[in-house]
């Protein structure tokens, strides 16, 4: 099985802009999940999508938004970037159905720098 | 509400040499705990699961941990390292329904020749 993947791999943007991730989940695999990931904070959970609906969410200014698709994929938007958004964001997904698949699976982020 | 402390942000240790990464965990309910290694410029990779069972876990990479529930522990072994395992080491766990890990901060570990 094709693993997850994210685009883009690599970003740049100026503060002010906006900015949509995008990640296309293990087939199969209904539940993604957004980490933001910086030296100083470590992993910090964004949200968790699940049959196209948010299911969990964590604690993170609007500014951060996502959505998932009917296909399972999902993207993350960012709006009026601060600097301080500079950060690998992680996508992973997993399949949690019938009381397995808790595991997650990551792809392999987007790294973005704002400036 | 669950956490996950991982005692060590880093540990250095020599090519051949046995390791311990050490994992604690706070949940009153039952758990679901995982290791994962991400490399530099790459996402999480699950190493092993504990979700019930036995409490000695194998991995791969010849990593193992042990589950120790009286003192909420999940060490992360390896009786002899490569320098190809330096990397980052994330614990984290499940529990009270969530679907939601709970990350600890990482541990890096780091190979010397």
């Amino acid at each position: 099985k094709a693993g997850v993947t994210q685009t883009p791999r690599y970003l740049i943007k100026t503060r002010g802009q906006q900015v949509t991730l995008s990640c296309s989940p293990i087939s199969g695999h209904r539940s993604v999940s957004w980490y933001q990931q910086t030296p100083g904070q470590g992993l910090q959970f964004l949200f968790e999508y699940f049959s196209e609906t948010q299911r969990n969410k964590g604690n993170f200014p609007g500014r951060f938004s996502g959505r998932q698709f009917s296909n399972s994929r999902s993207e993350m938007n960012v709006s009026t970037l601060e600097l301080g958004d500079s950060a690998l964001y992680l996508c992973a997904s997993s399949l949690v159905s019938g009381g397995q698949g808790y595991e997650q699976y990551f792809g392999p982020g987007t790294r973005l720098t704002v400036t | 509400a669950q956490s996950v402390t991982q005692l060590d942000s880093q540990v250095p240790v020599f090519e051949e040499a046995p390791v311990e990464l050490r994992c604690n965990y706070s949940s009153s309910v039952s758990v679901y705990l995982f290791w994962y290694v991400q490399y530099p410029n790459q996402g999480l990779q699950l190493l092993l699961k504990y979700l019930s069972g036995s409490t000695l876990v194998k991995g791969i990479n010849g990593f193992e941990a042990e589950f120790n529930k009286s003192q909420t522990s999940f060490h992360l072994r390896k009786p002899s390292v490569h320098i190809s395992d330096t990397a980052e080491y994330f614990c984290a766990v499940i529990s009270g329904g969530s679907y939601i890990p709970t990350f600890g901060r990482g541990t890096s570990l780091i190979v010397h020749p």
